[in-house]
């Protein structure tokens, strides 16, 4: 079993759309997520942390399930400049990327 | 302006012929990483660096070298590359292996 799974989607939406998707993790004790973002294999870059309680950046809202050990994103009013691939980064002794997950926002 | 430059940034290669891929931070990070993507597959981690002479194998090392003598310089090798190191590669730093990484702009390697 892979330690992180992504939906590889690709999610095309409307702008303006809200979309949502999960990242799943194997090892109970990870401790740190994150969720990156990547460009048409550009570098990954930062997009936020994913704290216990939730966190909100702007339109993004993260989500962390430990019973179910997923994590979430969801983009709200979805802006053609999010399309990007979306990468779940969990950490137990080092930081595992999952394979992304493809968000193509059409106008 | 805080960074993780990689060089080059794109290179074709024959079957064979040693190569080296330099990456250089500035930002006192004491842990550096290099991975490769390929299509479907994800980050994968070559080699990592918790600190100056402190190396170990990450999850696909084979084929592989890394040195780490100064902080900031963190060079992957590949002694006799083959086509299956075709690929993008990233190299990584961060302040510690749990934090997130800043990652250098990839370089694209073609073995031919």
């Amino acid at each position: 079993r892979k330690e992180v799974e992504q939906d590889p989607g690709p999610f095309n939406v409307p702008e303006g759309a809200t979309v949502a998707f999960n990242c799943t993790y194997s090892n109970s004790a990870s401790q740190s997520f994150f969720w990156y973002r990547q460009d048409c294999r550009k570098e990954p870059k930062l997009l936020m942390s994913v704290y216990s309680s939730g966190n909100e950046d702007g339109r993004f809202t993260a989500q962390l399930n430990r019973a179910s050990q997923y994590i979430s994103l969801l983009i709200r009013d979805s802006k053609l400049s999010d399309s990007a691939t979306y990468l779940c980064v969990v950490d137990f002794y080092k930081l595992s990327f999952g394979a992304g997950t493809t968000v193509t926002v059409r106008a | 302006e805080a960074q993780v430059t990689q060089n080059p940034r794109y290179l074709i290669t024959v079957t064979g012929k040693k190569l080296t891929v330099t990456c250089s931070q500035n930002m006192n990070h004491e842990y550096m990483s290099w991975y490769r993507q390929d299509p479907g597959l994800g980050l994968r981690q070559i080699y990592y660096s918790m600190n100056v002479e402190v190396t170990d194998k990450g999850d696909v090392p084979e084929g592989y070298k890394v040195s780490r003598k100064e902080k900031r310089n963190f060079p992957l090798i590949l002694e006799s590359p083959s086509p299956n190191q075709t690929s993008l590669y990233f190299c990584a730093s961060s302040r510690t292996g749990q934090e997130p990484q800043h990652f250098g702009d990839g370089t694209r390697l073609s073995i031919l």
